[in-house]
């Protein structure tokens, strides 16, 4: 149980272009999901905090006009890079808080989508 | 935001048990202590979590000190599989955002 999907796994887009990534919750609902980003050799970083039905809540220094983050269903929660440019390419992934139980308690995370921007 | 503080880096021995310590001295009384991996290009595998009580399941046990100021991640018996970046962090339950730190990178030598 608590399995998190995201697709694609990978993107390569020209700069200027904008990339949609799809997370999704497999066998439970997810209230709340949350968007990191990844920098090579480098931590997980908080970008925002989706809740479903409701608008996301950024991170300090996170655009949300460059980060848009859309959570329209108990399942599925959706990241768009818009105008992409280089200094973009980073791992996004993205994870779901659980419904019930300690599953509430915790998060369950993505396998991660690898962006990169030519 | 409550701030963990961890090793860079341990070693251990394939087959021994592995004790990764983490301290988080500011923690509040309704924080959660979470133990995730990670390996390369993956997203954290959830490995154990708590809040009060010492935890334990199929993956790992997790010791909490009677302060909560600091924490145990303990693998009973590393296996090559287990050598990942090891991230201990703290959130609440009402907003449940997680802030990671840098992890400790853990290395089992056959």
């Amino acid at each position: 149980g608590a399995v998190v999907s995201q697709h694609p796994s990978r993107v390569i887009c020209k700069s200027g272009t904008s990339v949609k990534i799809e997370c999704r919750s497999l066998d439970f609902q997810a209230t709340t999901m949350f968007w990191y980003r990844q920098f090579p050799k480098k931590s997980l970083m908080l970008m925002a905090t989706s809740n479903e039905g409701s608008k996301a809540t950024y991170e300090q220094g996170v655009e949300k006009d460059k980060f848009l983050i859309n959570h329209a269903s108990l399942t599925l929660s959706t990241l768009t890079v818009t105008s992409a440019h280089p200094e973009d390419s980073s791992f996004y992934i993205c994870s779901a808080r659980g419904t019930s139980g300690r599953d509430q308690e915790t998060q369950y995370f993505g396998p991660g989508t690898r962006l990169l921007v030519l | 935001d409550a701030k963990t503080t961890q090793p860079n880096s341990m070693e251990s021995n394939e087959e021994e048990p592995v004790h990764l310590p983490c301290n988080h001295s500011t923690i509040s009384g309704t924080d959660y202590i979470h133990w995730y991996r990670q390996l390369p290009s993956q997203g954290p595998e959830y490995v154990i979590h708590g809040l009060t009580s010492n935890v334990n399941n199929r993956m790992a046990s997790l010791a909490i000190a009677e302060d909560r100021k600091s924490s145990t991640l303990i693998l009973h018996r590393a296996t090559l599989r287990d050598a990942a970046v090891y991230y201990c962090i703290l959130s609440r339950y009402t907003g449940n955002q997680f802030y990671f730190g840098t992890g400790t990178s853990l290395t089992v030598i056959p």
